[in-house]
């Protein structure tokens, strides 16, 4: 298995713009989670699905993110509009009932 | 209160010898919890799973857990210039929900 596949891994942006990363997970695995990392403020999880249904976003910073899991093997997860603050790596992860999560390579956003 | 807590480090420890990491929660519900280890640039990796009162133990890794006083550690034997990563602690809650502590930098030296 290739593992959790995430895109773009690098993406510089500036103030304003719209922001799409993307997720595959792991084939079989019902859970999906978005967590961001920051040096500030360390992993955090933003949101997450379990059987593709959204089921705690309480993570998500405000009404500009937005994340959604139209079928078992892809996630987005949104950006609009782009701030500074919002640099920092974004993690998907992946995992079977009750086995913790398999991290993808993340996403380094830079916002300028 | 933080949900989830770690000594941040860094934890020094020479090579061969007996690293120690700790950790706290604070949801009572948590049943499953997971150690993971991140080097620097790199993304976390499962590394430790425990679910039951007592210790277990996996090579040179042992996770100890105690759900009464809420606490579970990490210990890694004959540590190695290899183990030098930040190791995160992950309590469980219900729905597979992970919340993370703030890792604990562990740095082994030659």
């Amino acid at each position: 298995d290739a593992g959790v596949i995430q895109s773009p891994r690098h993406e510089v942006t500036e103030m304003g713009q719209e922001v799409t990363l993307r997720c595959k997970p792991i084939s079989g695995h019902n859970s999906l989670f978005w967590y961001r990392q920051t040096m500030m403020r360390g992993l955090e999880l933003l949101i997450y699905f379990n059987n593709n249904v959204p089921i705690d976003d309480s993570g998500m910073p405000e009404d500009r993110f937005s994340a959604k899991m139209p079928n078992a093997s892809f996630s987005t997860l949104k950006i609009q509009p782009s701030e500074p603050r919002d640099s920092a790596v974004y993690f998907c992860a992946s995992s079977p009932p009750g086995h913790g999560g398999f991290f993808g390579e993340g996403s380094r956003l830079t916002v300028l | 209160q933080k949900e989830v807590e770690q000594n941040s480090g860094p934890l020094s420890v020479p090579e061969g010898a007996i690293a120690s990491l700790n950790c706290t929660y604070s949801d009572r519900v948590s049943q499953s919890f997971f150690w993971y280890r991140q080097y620097s640039g790199k993304s976390p990796e499962l590394i430790m799973s425990i679910y039951s009162n007592g210790d277990k133990e996996d090579g040179r890794f042992t996770a100890q857990l105690n759900k009464a006083s809420q606490y579970v550690s990490l210990l890694i034997r004959d540590s190695q210039p290899s183990d030098s990563a930040t190791y995160l602690c992950a309590p469980e809650a219900a729905g597979n929900k992970l919340t993370f502590g703030g890792g604990t930098r562990v740095l082994v030296k030659p």
